[in-house]
């Protein structure tokens, strides 16, 4: 069993919809992240969090210490919004990542 | 604008060539790192620095060295290509004075043939 487990792998959403991925760990964590990465290659950090709730725009992400468990939403989808998402576990220094799960939304 | 920087976003070598992909960050961040990436195995960890001439392996370091001599800068090295390590890399560097947080390169796809 991997140490960090997403849901879905892929998704296809209609431009407009609520969407969710989450995002599962099993290792003790100091923080949580959600990264974005866009054909091509780059990677960018959305969120990091330890506790509690953040938002950016149309992204929210949640963290739920206890259940060891954190979820992405993104409200009103756009198809730039299209990108593989991942969620990676921090201990420290180092990170855990999860497979990432490929989001397109469709206009 | 803060970040990092890959030398090379495409780069196609040969087997057994020496290969070197540099990174640098303006951040003045202590820890930095080298990931690669495949398809249906994720981002795994290369090697990671905590300081200038500090390194240490990661989860799949076989095949590759690293150098950092300067705080700014970490180098990946393929001592010698082999096809097998054709992938996307990526740098990271992060500070526990900014908790952590994570910036990443814009990766450099290597093709070994």
């Amino acid at each position: 069993k991997n140490e960090v487990e997403q849901s879905p792998q892929n998704l296809t959403a209609q431009e407009g919809e609520f969407i969710t991925i989450n995002c599962s760990y099993s290792v003790g964590i100091s923080a949580l992240h959600w990264l974005q990465q866009h054909p091509g290659g780059g990677i960018v950090s959305l969120f990091m969090l330890s506790s509690g709730k953040k938002k950016h725009g149309r992204l929210i992400a949640t963290i739920n210490i206890q259940e060891k468990h954190s979820s992405l939403h993104i409200t009103a989808s756009h198809p730039r919004d299209s990108a593989v998402y991942i969620c990676a576990a921090a201990n420290r220094n180092k990170l855990v990542f999860g497979a990432g799960t490929i989001l397109r939304v469709k206009s | 604008d803060v970040k990092v920087t890959q030398s090379s976003r495409y780069l196609v070598k040969r087997t057994g060539e020496k290969v070197f992909l540099e990174c640098v960050q303006d951040m003045d961040h202590e820890n930095m790192f080298w990931y690669r990436q495949d398809p249906g195995l994720g981002l795994r960890l290369i090697y990671f620095s905590y300081d200038v001439k500090m390194k240490e392996k990661g989860d799949i370091p076989e095949g590759y060295s690293v150098s950092r001599e300067k705080k700014e800068r970490f180098s990946l090295i393929l001592e010698s290509a082999s096809t097998n390590q054709t992938s996307m890399y990526l740098c990271a560097s992060s500070s526990p004075l900014f908790n952590y947080g994570y910036t990443f390169g814009s990766g450099t796809r290597l093709t070994v043939v």
